[in-house]
């Protein structure tokens, strides 16, 4: 199956530093996924980007399919950013329309 | 509410007993999935179902565990005999068609076997 990558692991960062994210995967992708896992444990969606750049105020991402691997930039991160970022990935081959998940980052904003 | 829906919220329950845990997907979703998420790890699939149709369970972890969704809408998955091991965060999450379409999660359920 698919392997999907995640670096760097964890990251602590000061009130209005910028951060990028990388995720990195093994095949060809329909869909690709970021999320936030708060620290209630909900799983916000971010970004919906099998491919192409998309912006959402502070975040950014970009996903270069033929290269296999997708970045998401926080920019002027807050406190409130804190929390685990996931990507997750649906693979092109074979036949499930499953996520899979990479093992995360753990994001600390401090103030 | 448009989201996804979870009930319990939080089950806390004995070695050796059933539980049931329910999914509400967004009206109009045709797919529907199950996760499940030990702590410090991400989500891991277990099954999904187009319309009441279950496409695919190959990460249901034994046959303990079963899911169903009869009028392609809400979803029960159910775990019979607890072990310890069930411990953890099952998610659900649904979308509006197959193939390709962004999934959309739900709260989850907070299992503790003891």
């Amino acid at each position: 199956g698919i392997q999907v990558e995640q670096s760097p692991p964890d990251l602590i960062l000061q009130e209005g530093a910028n951060s990028t994210l990388r995720c990195n995967f093994s095949d060809s992708v329909n869909n690709l996924q970021w999320f936030h896992q708060n620290p209630w444990g909900q799983l916000i969606n971010l970004f919906y980007i099998p491919s192409g750049t998309k912006q959402n105020g502070r975040l950014s991402a970009t996903t270069v399919a033929t290269e296999r691997y997708s970045l998401l930039y926080i920019s002027s991160s807050q406190t409130t950013d804190s929390g685990v970022y996931f990507c997750a990935v649906e693979e092109t081959q074979g036949g499930s329309e499953k996520l899979v998940f990479g093992k995360g980052m753990k994001l600390t904003v401090n103030p | 509410g448009a989201g996804v829906s979870q009930s319990p919220r939080y089950k806390v329950t004995k070695r050796g007993q059933d539980v049931a845990l329910r999914c509400d997907p967004i009206s109009g979703h045709v797919s529907l999935y199950w996760y499940r998420q030990a702590l410090g790890q991400g989500p891991e699939f277990l099954t999904y179902f187009n319309y009441e149709a279950q496409q695919d369970k190959s990460g249901l972890p034994n046959d303990r565990f079963s899911a169903e969704r009869p009028e392609g809408s809400i979803s029960t998955l159910t775990i019979q005999r607890t072990e310890q091991r069930d411990s953890a965060m099952y998610r659900c999450a649904s979308s509006l068609f197959a193939r390709g379409n962004e999934q959309f999660f739900g709260p989850g359920t907070r299992l503790t076997v003891l």
